[in-house]
């Protein structure tokens, strides 16, 4: 039973365009939602995360957009960077204690 | 600014011996997770400790696989008597508390290979 899903495996962008990578999840008892990147052979990296009682949060570049009625998530990215090439996880939890995570998307800028 | 630290950052094993691997979280954290990658795979939640204490293992195999976190030194998982199946990233993560908003930090995880 997936309760957090990311349907696309890999995304390409140019460099400087927006970068939109989507979350769904099943479970209503989420309240606290993340994003990681990670790198081959590292350990997962904190982005952003947002709590279930906003509907958005942006940090720099990386803003995550909830939407709890349609139970999904997105992170976009802009303007995109060669360095933001990595996969990206999203995250959910119910209490702020075991994370449930997608299976990542590879993100893929392109010069 | 010390991170989370995980060792060894790869380890190899034959069939049926034993992996040990540490994961020491960052400074002022007191609250310790483990999850497993497995390759072309997201994270899976194996266990949440805290000192001495375990909160929630349902994400740890029955069997062969046991986590402490002892009130000095850091928090050890155990394999014991490990399959092939068992190749795979181990990563530990912290946080300082368990409130709703804290997040937890990874560490750059274990590489676990079974021969």
């Amino acid at each position: 039973d997936q309760q957090v899903k990311q349907n696309s495996p890999s995304l390409s962008v140019q460099e400087g365009r927006i970068s939109i990578l989507n979350c769904d999840y099943t479970n209503s008892m989420f309240d606290y939602f993340l994003w990681y990147k990670k790198y081959p052979a590292e350990g997962p990296t904190f982005l952003i995360s947002i709590s279930s009682i906003k509907d958005k949060n942006e940090d720099g570049r990386f803003t995550v957009f909830l939407n709890k009625s349609a139970k999904h998530l997105s992170l976009h990215i802009v303007p995109s960077q060669p360095g933001d090439s990595a996969v990206y996880f999203c995250a959910a939890s119910q209490g702020a204690q075991k994370l449930v995570f997608g299976q990542g998307t590879r993100l893929t800028i392109n010069p | 600014n010390a991170g989370v630290m995980q060792n060894p950052r790869h380890l190899v094993r034959r069939r049926g011996q034993e992996a040990r691997l540490r994961c020491s979280p960052m400074k002022g954290h007191s609250h310790v997770y483990w999850y497993r990658q497995l390759p072309e795979e997201g994270l899976k939640f194996m266990v949440y400790l805290q000192k001495e204490n375990i909160i929630d293992e349902s994400g740890m195999p029955k069997e062969r696989f046991s986590a402490e976190f002892p009130k000095e030194g850091p928090s050890i998982l155990r394999i014991q008597q490990v399959v092939r199946g068992d190749s795979a990233a181990y990563f530990c993560a912290s946080s300082p508390t368990s409130g709703s908003t804290d997040t937890q930090y990874f560490g750059p995880g274990t590489r676990l290979t079974v021969l």
